[in-house]
């Protein structure tokens, strides 16, 4: 069975400081993988999307960046952060074809201080 | 943007009530899906229907779609206290797996 792994579950890091959170998945080929941030509980947010390796779509311009160095890999980073970069940070994959629903990990909640 | 849109912001009821909730959305899509949220935790798929489809099941959970109305609902039969959550519609449109959520809907179920 696939499974999606999303470390750290909690963050807390200072203004300015780099940012690296990673997320993969296992039993599975070639997923679409996406990293997304959820405000206050509240909605999603699309931050960026992959269908594969070194293929990255940024959806909204920020001060983060995405990578996904391997098949099952998803890495999200900032060189420098911002108190705005606070939030619940949701990894998620899906298999690679329409009409098919995501599968999300745990989410690491980020604490920009 | 967000596309969908629930309907209530919240919902509160009492165990064996059903609970329904609303989504409208803005554009064509080419599916809808119903996630779940536990609190401080990932969301869960619950249902997908697809832009041909007008009523779908799954356990005690029953969608429909109006895609005339751009509209959507979620009836949760028989609830439950475990049932309590937030509940989001999310829209598929043109692209591969990307969806685009609403601002969900927060469920009390009380024992």
């Amino acid at each position: 069975s696939q499974t999606i792994h999303q470390w750290p579950a909690t963050l807390v890091q200072p203004v300015g400081s780099p940012l690296s959170l990673e997320c993969t998945v296992e039993g599975t080929s070639n997923p679409n993988l996406y990293w997304y941030r959820q405000a206050a509980g509240r909605g999603l947010q699309l931050l960026f999307y992959s269908v594969g390796i070194g293929q990255i779509s940024s959806e909204v311009p920020q001060n983060l960046s995405a990578s996904r160095p391997q098949d099952r890999q998803f890495i999200l980073s900032s060189k420098k952060l911002l108190l705005s970069d606070s939030g619940f940070y949701l990894c998620a994959w899906s298999p690679p074809y329409r009409n098919s629903p995501l599968h999300f990990g745990n989410g690491t909640r980020l604490t920009v201080t | 943007s967000q596309q969908g849109e629930e309907d209530p912001q919240a919902l509160s009821i009492q165990e064996g009530e059903n609970a329904t909730m609303n989504c409208s959305y803005k554009t064509s899509i080419n599916n809808l899906q119903w996630y779940r949220q536990n609190s401080g935790r990932g969301l869960v798929h619950l249902i997908l229907i697809r832009s041909n489809e007008r009523e779908k099941h799954s356990g005690r959970l029953r969608v429909t779609l109006d895609t005339s109305k751009k509209s959507s609902s979620l009836l949760i039969t028989a609830s439950r206290a475990a049932d309590t959550a937030s509940y989001f519609c999310a829209t598929g449109a043109t692209s591969y797996g990307k969806l685009t959520f609403g601002q969900g809907t927060i469920l009390t179920v009380h024992p």
